[in-house]
């Protein structure tokens, strides 16, 4: 499919467990972004990646895990999952030709929930 | 550091209300701004953006001026369609390590009754 995509859509898992959240994207864009949402914060940025094997930290980083061999895609890792990770996560990927404020383009979103 | 507030939602309106959201920024530098709107169950989609004072976004019928007096970026449409019904994130954008990154408002929910 075109465009940027993520999966799983949905992933209930429990405290301490070491989940992945993908992203993939087909437009070949330079950056890419990790946000989560969270009712009265709008969105904050986890992590991002200006091209393949550079990444780096966002607002709020803390018990995430980024890398970027590939530049269409940049997965997200929960290393031990805790009830406060509980959220919907976005990626996002831009282009570096279309300038600095390019738009960034969203994927479907994954809702993850901590038990 | 760098943020935006938005006026708290729910908003309700009926459809061909006059809408206004409004949005203020506090910045270091001069950073450009942006409308990013959620329809349900979707991602965020850009609504319009303004890169520099007195700028004027517009699209589908939203407008927002960037006004660097006030530091607001309020958006406004004339008359508003149930298909408006989304979430309305105001954000603003600055440069940081390798990119620009966005900063986004708390987000306000619209629903447009018929």
């Amino acid at each position: 499919d075109a465009g940027i995509t993520q999966s799983p859509r949905y992933k209930i898992t429990e405290t301490g467990r070491q989940v992945t959240l993908m992203c993939h994207q087909t437009w070949s864009h330079s950056y890419m972004f990790w946000y989560r949402q969270d009712l009265g914060h709008g969105l904050r940025l986890i992590y991002y990646s200006a091209a393949a094997d550079i990444t780096d930290k966002g607002e709020v980083p803390d018990g995430y895990v980024v890398s970027r061999s590939k530049t269409e895609n940049f997965p997200l890792t929960l290393e031990s999952a805790t009830r406060s990770q509980t959220s919907v996560y976005f990626c996002a990927s831009s282009s570096r030709l279309a300038g600095v404020d390019s738009e960034q383009f969203f994927g479907p979103g994954t809702r993850l929930t901590v038990l | 550091g760098d943020s935006v507030t938005q006026m708290e939602g729910p908003v309700t309106l009926s459809e061909e209300a006059f809408l206004t959201i409004n949005c203020t920024y506090t910045a270091t530098g001069y950073p450009s701004l942006f409308w990013y709107v959620q329809y349900p169950g979707e991602g965020l989609q850009l609504l319009l953006k303004a890169t520099k004072a007195d700028d004027k976004g517009s699209n589908k019928g939203f407008e927002a001026t960037y006004r660097k007096e006030t530091t607001s970026f309020h958006l406004e449409k004339g008359s508003v369609q149930v298909s408006d019904s989304a979430v309305y994130f105001c954000a603003l954008s600055v440069a940081s390590g390798s990119a620009r990154q966005l900063t986004f408002g708390s987000g306000t929910q619209l629903t447009v009754l018929p």
